[in-house]
């Protein structure tokens, strides 16, 4: 069965400062997909990226950056120079091509606070 | 509308009662999925409707929930007597074909009391 890990339940910076979330997987399909969620207070999830298991190239999106290693069964994400309104829970997910549809499985989230 | 649009925000009920959460999903979108967050964990898959039909509800608890998609649009998620441990935020999302990314309406919050 899969299974999404992110260790840090919270993670607290000063503004400015570059923070990396870590994600572990695991999975027994060769072929699957990974994704980041980020849920402001008002609740919904926001999507950021989704990456498929057969392109481990590293991905940039402005101040947002992705590291995945498969070797490693990681998908890590890091934020640089944090702003206050990164605050939020930030999820990873897993969905396998093999099982219906887009179904998710998520880590425990962690919760980013970014201090002025 | 713009996004995935789930009512009430809010519900309150008894312990006991039947209550009714209702998705509006992205106009077009053929998938759509329902999952449970409890307090300060990741969201849990409950069901998933590819057009009228639920193609895949391994993740309802129990009996008492049940979901339907009549249309192929509007979902309405049923939980029967309902209990405290059912509290929580149901969540909706949708995406345009199965294996795209889904995108979440803002959850309804479900306090059984």
């Amino acid at each position: 069965a899969q299974k999404v890990t992110q260790a840090q339940t919270e993670i607290s910076v000063v503004e400015k400062e570059d923070v990396t979330l870590d994600c572990v997987y695991e999975t027994r399909d060769t072929t699957y997909y990974l994704f980041w969620y980020k849920q402001p207070p008002s609740g919904e999830l926001v999507f950021l990226i989704r990456r498929n298991s057969f392109d481990e190239q590293n991905e940039i999106s402005g101040r947002y950056s992705w590291n995945f290693q498969k070797s490693t069964s990681s998908f890590n994400f890091t934020i640089t120079a944090s702003q206050v309104v990164d605050s939020a829970v930030y999820f990873c997910a897993l969905s396998e091509a093999e099982a219906a549809g887009n179904k998710l499985t998520f880590g425990g989230g962690t919760r980013v606070l970014v201090k002025p | 509308g713009a996004g995935v649009s789930q009512t009430p925000s809010n519900k309150v009920t008894e312990k006991g009662k039947y209550v009714e959460l209702r998705c509006d999903p992205i106009s077009g979108h053929t998938a759509l999925y329902w999952y449970r967050q409890s307090l300060g964990q990741g969201p849990e898959f409950l069901i998933y409707f590819q057009g009228t039909g639920a193609a895949d509800d391994s993740g309802l608890p129990n009996d008492r929930f049940f979901a339907v998609r009549p249309e192929g649009s509007v979902s309405t998620l049923k939980i029967q007597r309902t209990e405290r441990g059912d509290s929580a935020v149901y969540l909706c999302a949708s995406s345009s074909i199965a294996d795209t990314e889904a995108f979440f309406g803002q959850g309804t919050r479900l306090t059984v009391v």
